[in-house]
């Protein structure tokens, strides 16, 4: 299995611009996660579904950040408007089922400017 | 609030020296804990899991320990090498499913 991909691997936007980030899970996994990692506050989970179903999403930062996963293989962070501080890497994340082992993505690093 | 604390946050050894990494959660009611390495700008990778019901678990050079009862956990790198040299993050799954994740330990293991 390719692990977990995440595209693109770099994103530079224009403050106000609608991002969109994108992951592909393991094959077989039923839980995904999205993260975010500053050097500030470290990572933080974002978002988490299980078997497509969002089920907690508390870690959203505001209303600019949504996140889907309209099937198994998929799932997009979108970002709308863009704001300087949104800058990070964005870490998506994969598991069999909640309480197993999580397998991580590449990132994207996005920057905001 | 639960939290994962990580100290110290960096370390420097001389090659072949055994490495000993700290972890601490505040509440005992995890369903694991996690050790990851990650290296400059690069993802996580996982090393080693150990469930709640565990007390070790050992990959190669690699050995974690848990402690439910005090809240920790141990990760011990044998004879570390060079390439040793990452950031090494716990994260401990607590009963809301969310991992949550310490500051990390940046490791250098010197030549």
């Amino acid at each position: 299995d390719a692990g977990v991909i995440q595209s693109p691997r770099h994103e530079v936007t224009e403050m106000g611009q609608e991002v969109t980030l994108r992951c592909k899970p393991i094959s077989g996994h039923n839980s995904l996660f999205w993260y975010r990692q500053t050097m500030m506050r470290g990572l933080e989970l974002l978002i988490y579904f299980n078997n497509n179903v969002p089920i907690d999403d508390s870690g959203m930062p505001e209303d600019r950040f949504s996140a889907k996963m309209p099937n198994a293989s998929f799932s997009t962070l979108k970002i709308q408007p863009s704001e300087p501080r949104d800058s990070a890497v964005y870490f998506c994340a994969s598991s069999s089922g909640p309480a197993t082992e999580a397998f991580f993505g590449q990132g994207t690093r996005l920057t905001v400017v | 609030k639960q939290e994962v604390t990580q100290i110290p946050a960096a370390l420097s050894v001389p090659e072949g020296e055994n490495l000993v990494l700290n972890c601490s959660f505040t509440d005992s009611a995890i369903y694991n804990l996690q050790w990851f390495r990650q290296d400059p700008g690069k993802g996580l990778t996982s090393l080693l899991l150990i469930q709640s019901s565990q007390r070790e678990q050992t990959s190669g050079r690699l050995n974690a320990s848990l402690d439910k009862s005090s809240g920790r956990s141990t990760l011990y790198i044998a004879a570390s090498q060079p390439g040793d040299s990452a950031t090494y993050l716990c994260a401990a799954l607590f009963n809301d499913y969310k991992l949550s994740f310490g500051a990390g330990t940046t490791v250098t293991v010197r030549a």
